[in-house]
């Protein structure tokens, strides 16, 4: 069965570095999503992405984040300058269709000292 | 604003001992409601989708069912690999895509 895969799966990073979180959506799919999960709390939309622009981003997806698909497989998300609490889980998630399920790859855990 | 509130936060059941989780929300037109499974450590695996009240899904020892306030989770006779954080989320409105979940409910089954 096709899967959403990410790497790395651990990344730890100095505060104020930039990182890159790397996604490969399910192929046939033309909706992506980045999600975040505080260790504990509750998992977090930041944003949607399709047709190569963002449809949707939520309030903790400031200017610090940014997401790009720069080819026919891959998605990023890029924090340009990490901050202490920007440390969780990203998860990336697919569908193929608005309103349907999502498809999430199991998470790049960040953390940021 | 989407809200979605889960209960219990924690259940703990011995093997074969059936019960129900909850989930309650609050939405502006929604467009579907989801349930997840998520593993430690891992990404949430999709169980189940509803979308209008009435409607009710049903996979092995899991039945899922929708009114237009809430939606259960029933669990029968449960066996302890079902253990695990079960999340529910909603799309609504014209936010197409975007999910917003609840908390979690964690269940663990002793054998």
């Amino acid at each position: 069965e096709p899967e959403v895969t990410q790497t790395p799966s651990h990344q730890v990073t100095q505060m104020g570095q930039e990182v890159i979180l790397r996604c490969v959506p399910i192929s046939n799919h033309l909706y992506f999503y980045w999600y975040r999960q505080i260790l504990g709390q509750k998992v977090e939309f930041l944003v949607s992405f399709y047709n190569n622009e963002i449809s949707e981003k939520s309030e903790i997806f400031d200017d610090q984040f940014s997401v790009e698909r720069p080819d026919g497989s891959n998605f990023t998300l890029k924090i340009r300058s990490t901050k202490l609490e920007d440390s969780a889980m990203y998860f990336c998630a697919s569908n193929g269709q608005p309103n349907s399920p999502l498809h999430f790859g199991n998470g790049t855990r960040l953390t940021v000292t | 604003e989407d809200q979605v509130t889960q209960s219990p936060e924690a259940l703990r059941l011995q093997e074969g001992e059936s019960s129900s989780l909850n989930c309650s929300y609050t939405v502006s037109g929604l467009r579907g409601l989801f349930w997840y499974r998520q593993d430690p450590g891992k990404g949430p695996e999709f169980l189940f989708t509803l979308y209008s009240a009435g409607e009710e899904k049903e996979k092995e020892r899991l039945k899922a069912t929708l009114t237009k306030k809430e939606s259960f989770l029933h669990i029968t006779a449960p066996k302890p690999e079902d253990s695990a954080t079960y999340l529910c989320a909603v799309q609504a409105g014209t936010n197409a895509g975007k999910s917003t979940f609840g908390d979690g409910t964690t269940l663990t089954v002793k054998p």
